[in-house]
């Protein structure tokens, strides 16, 4: 079966810190992965999204940036964290485009 | 751009049923979600229905679709004070957008028992 792990479940970091928030797929080959991130009291947003290896699309401008090192790895990143980037962030997965999206269990990330 | 619509909070006694309701604008949906996030957790699926059928049933949960309306509502049968979550309604667009959901805000659920 197929299972996605993120981390670290919490975390906490100054302003202007780097930031590196990782998720791997198991159980499936050439996902396709998204960031999602969910602001306090709102709903989600989709961040950036990828259909294969090296393979990145940005959906709205932003302060961070994703990789894809390898086919079941997604990192999303930020040189310099702002305040403004505090949020629950979500990956996700899915088989391919018309399928439903699989979530992991999420990152707190509280920017002080 | 596409947009899609909740309710923020619903109140419901432990045993009656609840009704979730969501909007959305894009008539080109092909498929329509509902999620669950429990406190501090991630997103789970709970079920979905493809943009041609008007109903799906599974076990306590119903989905009704009104593609005329777009509107879209999950009912929960019998709920218990484990259904308190937040519930987000998503819709994955016809267009050559690829496989990004559209969210809703989430209606936030309350069991009092």
């Amino acid at each position: 079966s197929q299972t996605i792990h993120q981390w670290p479940a919490t975390l906490v970091q100054p302003v202007g810190s780097p930031l590196s928030l990782e998720c791997t797929v198991e159980g499936t080959s050439n996902p396709n992965l998204y960031w999602y991130r969910q602001a306090a009291g709102r709903g989600l947003q989709l961040l950036f999204y990828s259909v294969g290896i090296g393979q990145i699309s940005s959906e709205v401008p932003q302060n961070l940036s994703a990789s894809r090192p390898q086919d079941r790895q997604f990192i999303l990143s930020s040189k310099k964290l702002l305040l403004s980037d505090s949020g629950f962030y979500l990956c996700a997965w899915s088989r391919d485009m018309n399928t439903e999206a699989f979530f992991g269990q999420g990152t707190r990330l509280t920017v002080v | 751009g596409e947009d899609v619509e909740q309710s923020l909070f619903l109140s419901v006694r432990e045993g009656d049923s609840s009704v979730i309701n969501c909007t959305y604008t894009d008539s080109s949906s092909t498929y329509l979600y509902w999620y669950k996030q429990e406190p501090g957790a991630g997103l789970q699926l709970l079920t979905y229905i493809f943009s041609n059928m008007d109903m799906k049933q599974d076990q306590r949960l119903t989905v009704l679709l009104n593609k005329k309306d777009k509107h879209l509502s999950l009912r929960i049968a019998d709920t218990q004070t484990g259904d308190s979550a937040i519930y987000f309604c998503a819709e994955r667009p016809g267009s050559d957008a690829g496989n990004m959901l559209t969210f809703g805000g989430g209606t936030r659920l309350m069991v009092k028992p």
